[in-house]
């Protein structure tokens, strides 16, 4: 079992928009803006598309924004496109003891 | 052209140790935390252990702590992770990862190909 809950699946329509949800406690994304979200394509490494909650990193497309309320984070992804189908993972900082964590990922299908 | 290299994976029998390596090029190595991440086939991932660009500050995923070693050569540019007491659970895609930051704050921004470690009889 995970740490941080996310959807096992979303789908969409190409040029919509969706969001994935990443709910943890108040001793882990509640408390730190270190919320991270990881692209996965089949057979690949993942990808950094998001970082500190809601910074893109140079190169990902600004389709990707990220945020977080309390104790949830949230990834979405608007104009889907067929190349965004992929796994997706948040991981959030979650104290000295316990250092990081991640979501049991979410399959992301482009009808 | 940031690369991360691991090496060091294969097939150990319960109990037994393995060490394995990443070796980076293309960034100043000593400039940035490094860290180790797994996927056992078919699930999520899972980050195992962190070390700050000096070794000053270390840490472990409970699951392998006492068990695994996170260290590494600025030297060599190269990460390592000796593993012992090595269980069935451990099987896994291991991934060696940058930080962003000199000291970690998980935000994993390149990453290697991955090792494959099978624990098994």
């Amino acid at each position: 079992q995970s740490a941080l809950t996310q959807p096992a699946s979303v789908s969409g329509s190409p040029g919509q928009s969706i969001t994935i949800s990443c709910t943890g406690t108040s001793s882990d994304v509640g408390s730190y803006n270190l919320v991270s979200w990881y692209q996965q394509h089949p057979g690949k490494a993942p990808k950094l598309m998001i970082y500190e909650v809601s910074k893109r990193p140079s190169g990902v497309s600004n389709r990707f924004s990220g945020s977080k309320s309390g104790n949830t984070a949230s990834l979405t992804i608007s104009g889907l496109q067929a190349e965004d189908e992929a796994d997706y993972y948040c991981c959030s900082y979650a104290g000295s003891s316990t250092f990081w964590v991640f979501g049991g990922g979410t399959k992301l299908t482009v009808l | 052209e940031v690369q991360l290299v691991e090496s060091g994976g294969g097939l150990v029998q319960p109990g037994r140790s393995l060490r394995l390596s990443c070796a980076a090029s293309g960034f100043t190595f000593d400039d940035y935390a490094m860290h180790w991440v797994r996927q056992a086939p078919g699930k999520g991932l899972e980050w195992v252990s962190g070390i700050s660009w000096n070794s000053g500050s270390i840490g472990y995923a409970d699951s392998v702590k006492g068990r695994f070693t996170i260290s590494r050569d600025n030297a060599k540019n190269s990460l390592y992770l000796q593993m012992n007491s090595l269980r069935a659970e451990d099987t896994a895609l291991y991934y060696c990862a940058k930080d962003m930051g000199a000291v970690a704050k998980g935000n994993f921004d390149y990453w290697g190909q991955g090792t494959l470690v099978t624990v098994s009889s």
